[in-house]
């Protein structure tokens, strides 16, 4: 089985300060992580993935995470939020195997950042 | 726009009705997804499709339909709904490549239901 947690419903900062976005994985095996972003009415936006190699991922607009997984964990972040940023964020786990497509989302993260 | 649209935007219903919802990718794909989003509910993943086959039903009821004719169109075909069947029902879709699960999903705008 396959799970992810976002422990925070809600994040807010300020415009111009780091942004941090949790999140925490539990697989039976090796995890690809993925990051995706979802503004009002729209569908969900690729952000960025965790394959393999190094662990700290860079990806679209600003935005890096970084793959932990002694603490099974790979936060998203950015160094300087910006107003248009605000929007719900999901992480995603799928496990390595011979078959199967399942991307396992978290509850999702809305993130509000003030002018 | 990600390359996914789907058809309607929205879509009122009564619980005695039948209608579908279209999805068709323009990204050259081989595998498309159904995924139900609900307000404080994880995204819940109900159909996949690769190469138009259904390999995956996440124990969705019966009435829910899914169909791929093709690997470019995917539908879901609604009939005698309940209420709590409103929701934002999203598609997808990837290029699966043998041995390779890394691939990411690029997904449709979604289809806002309300049953009534």
């Amino acid at each position: 089985a396959q799970s992810v947690a976002q422990p925070e419903d809600q994040v807010n900062v300020a415009e111009g300060n780091p942004l941090t976005v949790k999140c925490t994985y539990s697989v039976s095996g090796n995890p690809y992580l993925f990051w995706y972003v979802q503004y009002p009415n729209r569908g969900l936006q690729f952000l960025l993935k965790y394959i393999t190699g190094d662990n700290l991922v860079k990806g679209s607009y600003g935005f890096e995470a970084e793959f932990n997984k002694s603490q099974t964990s790979f936060h998203l972040k950015k160094p300087s939020a910006l107003v248009s940023d605000s929007a719900l964020y999901f992480c995603a786990v799928r496990v390595f195997k011979a078959a199967g497509n399942k991307l396992t989302f978290g509850g999702g993260t809305r993130v509000l950042v003030k002018p | 726009e990600t390359g996914v649209t789907q058809t309607p935007r929205h879509l009122v219903m009564g619980m005695t009705n039948k209608k579908s919802l279209k999805c068709e990718q323009h990204l050259g794909h081989n595998a498309m997804y159904w995924y139900k989003q609900s307000a404080k509910k994880p995204l819940e993943l109900m159909f996949v499709y690769n190469f138009k086959e259904q390999t995956e039903n996440n124990s969705v009821p019966s009435r829910f339909s899914p169909e791929c004719p093709n690997s470019s169109h995917l539908f879901l075909h609604l009939h005698t709904l309940q209420p709590e069947d409103s929701a934002l029902y999203l598609c997808a879709s990837s290029q699966v490549l043998a041995g390779v699960r890394g691939e990411e999903q690029y997904f449709g705008p979604g289809t806002r239901l309300t049953v009534t």
